[in-house]
């Protein structure tokens, strides 16, 4: 089954770091767009960063210089790597893949993983 | 960035009820507009991409239509699994946006 699954999500200190991970199933993480999406509590989506398949990265405004997104491609698993949180930062974060036929639409989610940023 | 703005933010509506859903691009993003449907503690589930192709096992009382900077979100007949938050995106460029949503409640 075509499926990702986060991990790492917890409770950290503002100033803290966190790396969560997104293992992806029946598919190449390498060779897909893949996109961390975070949604606060109660809030709507928000889109984080994204690794393209020639590694090229983004990053919303929000997090630039703070968050870094990355891929191990023998462990087919993509990363976010987030310094310096910020209470703000608190929210539920979703990787997910943009499908290639669906003009970048994000077609496979992952279930989420919770981070919570406070003292 | 493009900002999406969608109407209503939220709406009340019985089951068999036609509901329609908009969303508007602050420039022409072409077709490139995806619709998705969350519900609570649930990870966003893709309904339709490119403003109006059906993703696969989505039921077709939903449709989607638009191009440019406006786009419609249409369910024909409300059952009661389709109450839910309703979320546009665009994937025009990067970065990529959503607009706010729209909660769909049980009148």
């Amino acid at each position: 089954e075509v499926q990702l699954v986060e991990s790492g999500g917890g409770l950290v200190q503002p100033g803290g770091s966190l790396r969560l991970s997104c293992a992806a199933s029946e598919f190449t993480v390498r060779t897909n767009y893949m996109s961390w999406v975070r949604q606060a509590p109660g809030k709507g989506l928000e889109w984080v960063s994204v690794i393209y398949s020639d590694g090229s990265t983004y990053y919303a405004d929000s997090v630039k210089g703070r968050f870094t997104i990355s891929r191990d491609n023998s462990k087919n698993t993509l990363y976010l790597q987030m310094n310096s949180l910020r209470v703000e930062d608190t929210a539920v974060y979703y990787c997910a893949r943009e499908g290639r036929g669906e003009l970048g639409a994000f077609d496979i989610w992952g279930q989420g993983t919770m981070v919570t940023v406070s003292s | 960035d493009i900002q999406m703005t969608q109407s209503p933010s939220s709406l009340s509506a019985s089951v068999g009820d036609r509901v329609t859903i908009t969303c508007r691009a602050s420039q022409t993003i072409s077709i490139y507009l995806n619709w998705y449907q969350q519900k609570p503690g649930r990870a966003p589930k893709l309904l339709i991409y490119a403003a109006s192709t059906l993703q696969s096992g989505v039921p077709s009382r939903f449709s989607g239509s638009g191009s440019g900077t406006d786009f419609t979100l249409t369910i024909s007949s409300l059952q009661p699994e389709d109450f839910a938050t309703y979320y546009c995106q665009q994937s025009y460029t990067t970065p990529r946006t959503f607009g706010q949503g729209t909660k769909v409640e049980i009148k």
